[in-house]
């Protein structure tokens, strides 16, 4: 069955730094999102990739496929304590999606 | 646009009581609909899942079970909770056709059994 890893498992920057997640499947993906849940509530899309190599940016957040589509990261330049959370990672490991899984987590914390 | 109903917010229920926890989706047809779960510490479990009126499909055995009486309805069922059946339910959607599509997240009900 398809699985996903992240790292670090939990995150503390200071404001304005950069920092980076990885999320890893021990399956090529078919379609790799990226979420952010605020502590007691529901998950937040933040992006899709589907194509190896592929990258997209959402305001200051910036997400990576590798052309392999096993690896995708997610890169936050200049944080701000609004982007206190946890991130994870859903894959569709089939093209219909429904089997669809999720990594751990990343606990990011942001210090002003 | 849509938008998904997820409620109640919190619960709090007596081991042996019966549960139903509700799901409804606006604005869109045919949704696939999502129970997950998320105990504390722990990643996201997917529960249950629906391509349509009727169809279940079960993702782990359980104490639980779903119906969808409706197109965007999905109710969360137990006849008896168990302590173990404590956690953070999340109820989601994603477009019936389309191939990859995100899911999307209701905020959420946390059940928390005495």
């Amino acid at each position: 069955s398809q699985e996903l890893e992240q790292s670090p498992q939990s995150l503390i920057v200071q404001e304005g730094k950069n920092l980076t997640i990885n999320c890893t499947s021990s399956k090529t993906l078919y379609g790799l999102y990226w979420y952010k849940q605020k502590y007691g509530e529901g998950l937040i899309f933040l992006m899709m990739l589907q194509k190896g190599g592929e990258e997209k940016s959402h305001e200051k957040i910036t997400a990576k496929l590798d052309e392999k589509k096993q690896q995708s990261s997610l890169h936050i330049t200049a944080s701000q304590p609004s982007h206190a959370g946890i991130y994870l990672c859903g894959a569709d490991p089939f093209f219909y999606g429904q089997n669809f899984v999720f990594g751990p987590g990343t606990r990011l914390s942001v210090l002003p | 646009s849509q938008t998904i109903h997820q409620w109640p917010a919190t619960l709090v229920q007596p081991v042996g009581s019966p549960l139903s926890l509700e799901c409804t989706v606006e604005g869109t047809s045919n949704p696939n609909l999502y129970w997950y779960r998320q105990a504390a510490g722990r990643g996201l479990q997917l529960l249950f899942y629906s391509v349509g009126i009727g169809q279940i499909s079960s993702e782990v055995p359980q104490n639980l079970s779903a119906s969808r009486p409706q197109d965007r309805q999905f109710i969360l069922s137990s006849k008896k909770l168990l302590l173990s059946d404590s956690g953070f339910y999340l109820c989601a959607w994603s477009p019936g056709t389309g191939g990859n599509q995100p899911q999307h997240f209701g905020d959420g009900t946390r059940l928390s059994i005495l």
